[in-house]
């Protein structure tokens, strides 16, 4: 899988939107970019994953650089409920580089 | 839906004592993931499973480790002996499909003593 790489730490204001960048300069044309997030003592949960467009869904949205180099997690609104580590995840879509592999992560801390 | 099951969400033992972790995964999902966390190491792929037979044990850390799927709705994850090393946070994940989302329990936390 790609390697990519996340800041460690980022502070966002409550009621702001939290945007999250990824570097993944090395990803394949059949590789996903996926993104997780882990709030203190519970399991990984996905958020959002694309290839090459933008998504959205009810918790974020995904901008994917149009050289697919790099994307930006993007939180509209964020609460306090937010705060965790947001892991983005370069997947391939068969076999075994569909193994979701975990960096260390940006650490999100939404503040008052 | 319950979502993927995991128990038991704590474990101590001491140290050369077995333990099984176990996991019920979410009904419907062929695929199945064991996952380590510890502080130093992050999350680590330990093994997962696709209708039920091993596909990737390379992150197995050793022979110590083992891991079974009898049927679609269990899988366990045993150590023997146990050794204070493995303690850390287990995370069981499941998937519909192998490029599908996935799915984790909240994790058994086991402390090794």
């Amino acid at each position: 899988d790609a390697k990519t790489t996340q800041p460690p730490s980022m502070d966002c204001a409550e009621g702001r939107a939290a945007n999250l960048p990824c570097n993944h300069s090395t990803i394949s044309g059949n590789e996903y970019v996926y993104w997780y997030r882990q709030i203190h003592s519970q399991g990984p949960q996905y958020i959002i994953h694309g290839l090459k467009n933008n998504e959205t869904n009810e918790m974020a949205s995904l901008i994917i650089t149009e050289d697919r180099k790099s994307s930006t997690l993007i939180l509209p609104h964020a609460t306090l409920r937010d705060t965790a580590v947001y892991y983005c995840i370069v997947r391939g879509d068969t076999g075994t580089a569909s193994k979701l592999t975990f960096g260390t992560g940006t650490r999100l801390q939404v503040t008052l | 839906d319950a979502g993927v099951i995991q128990s038991p969400r704590h474990e101590v033992t001491e140290m050369g004592q077995e333990v099984t972790l176990r996991c019920k995964p979410i009904s419907g999902h062929d695929y199945l993931f064991w996952y380590r966390q510890t502080m130093m190491r992050g999350l680590e792929l330990l093994i997962y499973f696709n209708n039920n037979v091993p596909i990737d044990d390379s992150g197995m850390p050793e022979d110590r480790f083992s891991a079974k799927m009898p049927n679609a709705s269990f899988s366990t994850l045993k150590i023997q002996p146990s050794e204070p090393r493995d303690s850390a946070v287990y995370f069981c994940a499941s998937s519909l499909q192998g490029n599908s989302p996935l799915h984790f329990g909240n994790g058994t936390r086991l402390t090794v003593t």
